[in-house]
């Protein structure tokens, strides 16, 4: 079975633009997490959605900062616009509700550098 | 609030010794799980074991046990027989039982040396 899956790897973009991360969660999770990763502050997490629904978004920085969960299989994390403070590793990871131990299952991360 | 800690920025071990990477937490959920994941230098975030706070025995998954000493709130990830592919960024990591969300640590670096 085909695990989390992010596009872009990485993403070179200006102070000022758009930029736009995607996730497809493994095939009947039901949760759908969004985390980022800095030097400075580690993993934090953004936003969650559970069966398309965002349940708590208030890891979200700022409102330059969007999710949405149109569907089962897909996810995207915005940025409009973008700031050098937003350089970092964005990860996506779902998430099975019925398994005792929750464990998250992580996509390979979107390296996010803005110039 | 929820806590981890993770004392350990950076750890050596040799190859074929068992080493212990250590992590307390602090919650005041009654109900909660504690994870290990490892994240090479690659980047991925890989699961490695889990315990639950009622589980009665320790977790044990191949070469990776987590001592889980509940009066003491800590949930140290033991390797044995380290190999060089062991080498990583490790996290520690709790959820409770009123969200879903992990909450990490700050990690520690595992160098195996031959």
């Amino acid at each position: 079975d085909a695990g989390v899956i992010q596009s872009p790897r990485h993403e070179v973009t200006e102070m000022g633009q758009e930029v736009t991360l995607r996730c497809k969660p493994i095939s009947g999770h039901d949760y759908l997490f969004w985390y980022r990763q800095t030097m400075m502050r580690g993993l934090e997490l953004l936003i969650y959605f559970n069966n398309n629904v965002p349940i708590d978004d208030s890891g979200m920085p700022e409102d330059r900062f969007s999710a949405k969960m149109p569907n089962a299989s897909f996810s995207t994390l915005k940025i409009q616009p973008s700031e050098p403070r937003d350089s970092a590793v964005y990860f996506c990871a779902s998430s099975l509700i019925w398994r005792a131990s929750y464990e998250q299952y992580f996509g390979p991360g979107t390296r996010l550098t803005v110039t | 609030a929820q806590k981890i800690t993770q004392t350990q920025p950076g750890m050596f071990v040799q190859e074929k010794e068992a080493v212990t990477l250590d992590c307390t937490y602090d919650t005041s959920d009654p109900s909660y799980g504690l994870f290990w994941y490892k994240q090479p230098s690659s980047g991925e975030m890989i699961f490695l074991i889990y315990q639950g706070s009622y589980d009665q025995q320790n977790a044990t998954e191949g070469r990776y046990s987590l001592n889980f000493q509940k009066a003491r709130k800590s949930a140290n990830l033991v390797i044995s027989a380290s190999q060089l592919g062991d080498s990583a960024m490790y996290f520690c990591a709790m959820r409770v039982s009123s969200g879903y969300a992990l909450n990490f640590g700050k990690g520690t670096s595992l160098l195996v040396t031959p």
